[in-house]
């Protein structure tokens, strides 16, 4: 099946640090979803993105649609200690279904 | 508005029981689905439900039923438990994106 390599796996870095992580894909999708997860809690989205070469910004965070349709990378500037947590990169092909393929997270910690 | 309601939060079971996942929903969304999380690895999609009394296989549906008898409702039944079912499950539901619930933490033992 389809499959998304998400990197890094983890980050440590320092508040105020900018943030960059990325997804690959072997095979194209129509939309690109970045999610993120506090513990114990369902994911939840930051930014959708519908269109090939799309730039969405949503505060302090910014995310791509790769040119390809196979790639993505989501930045996350200023970074603060409520940044900490699990973001995980979702692939989203069209249909009735909409079915999405996540990536295996990135998993942020900010030191203060 | 709740959103996407799971229950129970968690749950411990025994090699062969069996459960039944809760799921509901209050937005009136067509589309539900159920994923499992496994340590360090992204959602892997179990089965799906495109509205009521339609309901299909994801990556990995093996050892799980479910129904859609309801537009609100979403169950999620294991029959015999096994240690590999170990895992957190998460219900979602969409019209365009996907609103999740907060996971039902299930260990077999």
């Amino acid at each position: 099946g389809q499959q998304l390599n998400q990197s890094p796996q983890s980050m440590f870095i320092q508040e105020g640090e900018d943030v960059s992580m990325n997804c690959t894909s072997s095979s194209i999708f129509n939309t690109w979803l970045w999610y993120k997860q506090d513990p114990g809690e369902g994911p939840v989205l930051l930014i959708a993105l519908y269109k090939a070469g799309e730039l969405t910004s949503n505060g302090r965070l910014t995310a791509q649609f790769g040119i390809t349709r196979k790639d993505s990378f989501l930045n996350i500037s200023a970074s603060i200690p409520s940044d900490v947590g699990i973001y995980f990169c979702a692939g989203q092909n069209g249909g009735s279904q909409g079915n999405l393929i996540f990536g295996k997270g990135t998993k942020l910690s900010v030191k203060p | 508005n709740a959103g996407v309601t799971q229950t129970p939060k968690f749950r411990i079971l025994k090699i062969g029981q069996s459960m039944t996942l809760q799921c509901t929903q209050d937005m009136n969304h067509n589309y539900m689905y159920w994923y499992r999380q496994d340590p360090g690895m992204g959602l892997k999609l179990i089965y799906y439900s495109v509205g009521a009394g339609i309901t299909d296989k994801g990556e990995v549906p093996n050892g799980y039923n479910v129904s859609r008898s309801t537009t609100e409702d979403f169950p999620l039944r294991l029959e015999l438990a096994a240690p590999s079912q170990t895992s957190v499950y998460f219900c979602a539901s969409r019209r365009q994106d996907y609103t999740f619930g907060s996971g039902t933490r299930l260990t077999v033992v």
